[in-house]
């Protein structure tokens, strides 16, 4: 399988743990993006890697949300401290270089479900 | 000016029907537009994408219809199916990040 890789699929923790999730982009992918889904909700923007670079992030990424992308490969998303709130999908997306003006499609993961108690 | 509004949230069709959803943007940033659809635990996949430059694209049973004056983009799904019953969700992006602002959904099921 080429897709974008995410793990574990589901995540079950006590409120106050820590947990890290796990993504492994398609090969040859450079740019790298997390993103949260709630309940009937779309995907929301949590932070922008260009290889190991983090370029960009939201302010819903409080200072207990920490992202890295050690050597431009696999990116890991680590939450401390988790609350109930915390709790939704957590997805992982990649795509290739933009080549002049266009835009690369976005390759999403199957996602990390997070269940805080 | 990050918002997309998505309609409907909920939309039922026949079999062989036209689905509809409609969806609009405030930031004339945005040069990118593109369609996800969502099966249950699944993340979302892109269905067509389109560039404010053209009016309309169209990729086999699917339509996106772009108004740039009016800010207001459409999907159509021609002779719906149950298999596409799903969520589907609008987006539009635009700046070097190309990071995706989504609207809200809308859960479409198609009735056999």
């Amino acid at each position: 399988d080429t897709g974008v890789s995410q793990d574990p699929r589901h995540k079950i923790t006590k409120r106050g743990q820590n947990v890290t999730f796990r993504c492994d982009p398609i090969s040859e992918h450079n740019r790298l993006y997390w993103y949260r889904q709630t309940l009937g909700q779309g995907p929301e923007f949590l932070t922008y890697f260009q290889n190991e670079a983090q370029l960009e992030k939201s302010r819903l990424l409080s200072d207990r949300f920490s992202a890295e992308r050690p050597k431009g490969s696999f990116s890991t998303l680590e939450i401390q401290r988790t609350e109930q709130g915390d709790s939704a999908m957590y997805l992982c997306a990649s795509s290739r270089p933009f080549i002049g003006t266009g835009v690369s499609e976005a390759f999403f993961g199957q996602g990390t479900r997070l269940t805080v108690v | 000016q990050q918002q997309v509004k998505q309609s409907p949230q909920s939309l039922i069709v026949q079999k062989g029907g036209i689905s509809i959803i409609n969806c609009a943007y405030e930031n004339t940033a945005f040069d990118y537009f593109p369609w996800y659809q969502q099966f249950p635990g699944k993340g979302p996949a892109l269905l067509i994408a389109i560039r404010p430059d053209v009016s309309e694209k169209k990729e086999g049973r699917f339509t996106i219809s772009f108004n740039k004056s009016a800010k207001q983009f459409s999907l159509h799904i021609m002779d719906s199916q149950p298999g596409d019953s799903a969520t589907y969700f609008c987006a539009a992006s635009g700046g070097a990040t190309n990071k995706l602002i989504f609207g809200t959904g809308t859960l479409l099921a198609v009735q056999p």
